[in-house]
């Protein structure tokens, strides 16, 4: 089955420390997208790529590194930078410029910055 | 970044009863899209609006792109349990070329039901 896989699904890690998010999709869509979610509000995009190589900055990348290796894979670092990253973050892809902008979701990662 | 004004905030309803939600912004969009979430789950497109005017329906969910394409609603109807989640609007400015995909969100609606 085709989908975006995102692991691990809760994640722990000590103040300081930077952690490296995995997102895979299997879809062979073109771009790839990352959202940080905190309560109470609406999804606020971190990074995106819209093809191997290459990606921009969202609304919040400060703190956040991505890469671009390959077209299925697009691990979001969350660096010692980023002062309060403890949040749900969400992966998601859309096929391509024809594709009518509908973004499809992963499952998301919850971290936890103890 | 700009989001959009999504009202209500939340919604606390009885089993059976209608809801319905909207979503505004002081910018033209040419695409509205609207999405449930599942407590710790990604979002799911229920419905997707592409023209000023459309009313499009999806079972017990309607949802309609305000003429004026700074507004979109969604309704549900003879609501369930499994109705439980968070709705998000999310509409995009159709500026082509780079700006594909880039969507802008509503705050949730969060909607409980009662049995």
């Amino acid at each position: 089955d085709g989908g975006i896989t995102q692991s691990p699904k809760y994640l722990f890690r000590k103040e300081g420390q930077n952690v490296t998010l995995s997102c895979e999709q299997n879809l062979n869509h073109d771009a790839m997208y990352w959202y940080r979610q905190d309560p109470g509000q609406g999804l606020r995009l971190i990074y995106y790529s819209q093809i191997v190589n290459d990606f921009q900055k969202g609304d919040i990348a400060e703190g956040y590194s991505v890469s671009r290796e390959k077209k299925e894979s697009f691990p979001l670092t969350v660096t010692s930078a980023q002062k309060n990253p403890t949040a749900f973050y969400l992966c998601a892809s859309i096929e391509g410029p024809s594709s009518y902008n509908e973004q499809f979701f992963g499952p998301g990662t919850r971290l936890t910055v103890l | 970044g700009q989001q959009l004004n999504q009202s209500p905030q939340s919604m606390f309803i009885q089993e059976g009863e209608d809801v319905s939600m909207n979503c505004t912004s002081s910018s033209i969009f040419n695409t509205w899209l609207w999405y449930k979430q599942d407590p710790g789950e990604g979002p799911v497109l229920l419905i997707a609006l592409y023209k000023a005017g459309e009313l499009t329906s999806n079972g017990r969910l309607t949802a309609q792109f305000g003429i004026t394409r700074k507004d979109s609603f969604l309704n549900i109807s003879a609501s369930i349990p499994s109705d439980v989640g968070i709705y998000f609007c999310a509409g995009h400015r159709g500026a082509g070329g780079t700006s594909y995909g880039k969507l802008t969100f509503g705050q949730g609606t969060i909607l409980t039901v009662h049995p």
